[in-house]
């Protein structure tokens, strides 16, 4: 059962433009929602985070929306440049009993086109 | 630059060989994970360790697969017999203790034939 879940494997967008990448979750006791970014041949890196209890968080180009009702977050770049092309993860977190699980989507595979 | 280290980068084996992997998390990363990706079913989770001791390995296949951590600056995730469904890339990460962000190695690709 995939509690996390990324139905665009793929989106291209152009250069200077937004991109933005859905996520979709089952388990509303996920505390804290992350993005990794992969590009080939390299393990994911951490992109940015958002906790439950908030809706919105920025880092530079890169934004992070949370709607908890409908179960869903969003990671918006903008704008986006060529480098951004890679494989975008969500992934969520789940405490229980004192241990912490990280649960992944599938991914998106991002190609920003110059 | 301290980083998670993952040996063997690649490996190809026949069916019904061992295989072993291995992980050097970073120091002080007290929770070491290994996931698996493959095209099917993106990054899945395999199994878990704080301070060395195994929290979660339901998502591993218990006949064949087995993950260790033999002291705080090894991890190992071993298959045997493989079979060729077990292609795929193996990640391992660990992460850090205050901030909980998860750092990954360059992940282990293993092609059994």
């Amino acid at each position: 059962d995939q509690q996390v879940k990324q139905n665009s494997p793929s989106l291209s967008v152009q250069e200077g433009r937004i991109s933005i990448l859905n996520c979709d979750y089952t388990n509303s006791m996920f505390d804290y929602f992350l993005w990794y970014k992969k590009y080939p041949a390299e393990g994911p890196t951490f992109l940015i985070s958002i906790s439950s209890i908030k809706d919105k968080n920025e880092d530079g180009r890169f934004t992070v929306f949370l709607n908890k009702s409908a179960k869903h977050l969003s990671l918006h770049i903008v704008p986006s440049q060529p480098g951004d092309s890679a494989v975008y993860f969500c992934a969520a977190t789940l405490t229980q009993g004192g241990s912490e699980k990280l649960v992944f989507g599938k991914g998106t595979k991002l190609t920003v086109n110059p | 630059d301290a980083r998670v280290t993952q040996t063997p980068r690649h490996k190809v084996t026949e069916m019904g060989q061992e295989v072993t992997m291995r992980c050097q998390p970073i120091l002080g990363h007290n929770t070491v994970f290994w996931y698996r990706q493959t095209m099917m079913q993106g990054l899945e989770l395999l199994a878990y360790f704080r301070n060395r001791a195994p929290l979660d390995d339901s998502g591993m296949p218990k006949d064949r697969f087995s993950a260790e951590m033999p002291d705080a600056t090894l991890a190992t995730l071993k298959i045997q017999p493989s079979e060729p469904r077990d292609s795929a890339v193996y990640f391992c990460g660990g992460s850090h203790p205050n901030t909980g962000e998860l750092f990954f190695g360059e992940g282990s690709r293993l092609t059994v034939l």
